[in-house]
């Protein structure tokens, strides 16, 4: 079976500039995550879905930070423009979707590198 | 709020020597408690997890008990190997209706000599 799926592995880029990050999660997943992980930290949650409904967004800075997930598959994280400070690891995470149950395990992609300079 | 603390690194140890990173948790309620591991070059994947008080958790020679007594999941094992060389994320899920959000501790880096 195919893991979560992340495109670009690696992306550089100048700041003010836009940026797309694209994820395919483990088929029959309802729920996708999108994470941020600093240098030397843990991911933090930045949105998450159920199906193609956003039902947390409370940590997506929404100044220059965008997602969708259209058809409640395939999902795209954008930022626009982007600043220095964006420069992280960006990863998406798929489960099943039993919300209420602690077996809902979340499975990760391999993360997008970003680098603004 | 949740926070984990983990024991910081890096870690070096020799091949068949016995591994313990420290993990301890804040968290309201009944959290569950995970173990991730993250290879160089690959996304977190799930090591072991424990839902419950005194629940261990296993898999692949590692092991982790969830203890509330000292709000602590400490990771073990009894010889690791070179392959095991990775990054090692201790992380909770909130109880009831938060129960999908993992937070997460900054990670120990841990490198393993032949």
């Amino acid at each position: 079976e195919a893991g979560v799926v992340q495109s670009p592995r690696y992306k550089i880029i100048e700041k003010k500039q836009p940026v797309a990050f694209w994820c395919n999660p483990i088929s029959g997943h309802n729920t996708l995550y999108w994470y941020l992980q600093n240098l030397g930290q843990g991911p933090e949650l930045l949105i998450r879905y159920e199906n193609e409904e956003a039902v947390d967004d409370s940590q997506l800075p929404k100044d220059r930070f965008s997602a969708e997930r259209l058809k409640g598959v395939d999902s795209t994280l954008k930022i626009q423009p982007a600043e220095l400070g964006d420069s992280a690891v960006y990863l998406c995470a798929s489960s099943l979707g039993r919300t209420g149950s602690s077996t809902d395990t979340q499975y990760f992609g391999p993360g997008t590198r970003l680098t603004v300079l | 709020g949740n926070s984990v603390t983990q024991m910081e690194g890096p870690v070096t140890l020799s091949e068949e020597a016995f591994l313990t990173i420290n993990c301890t948790y804040t968290a309201t309620g009944y959290p569950s408690l995970f173990w991730y591991v993250q290879y160089p070059g690959e996304g977190l994947q799930l090591l072991l997890k424990a839902t419950k008080a005194d629940d261990k958790g296993s898999n692949k020679g590692f092991e982790a008990t969830y203890r509330k007594e000292t709000t602590s999941f400490h990771l073990e094992k009894g010889s690791v190997q070179v392959s095991d060389s990775a990054v090692y994320f201790c992380a909770l899920s909130g109880s009831g209706g938060s129960n999908y959000k993992l937070t997460f501790g900054k990670g120990t880096l841990l490198t393993v000599n032949p």
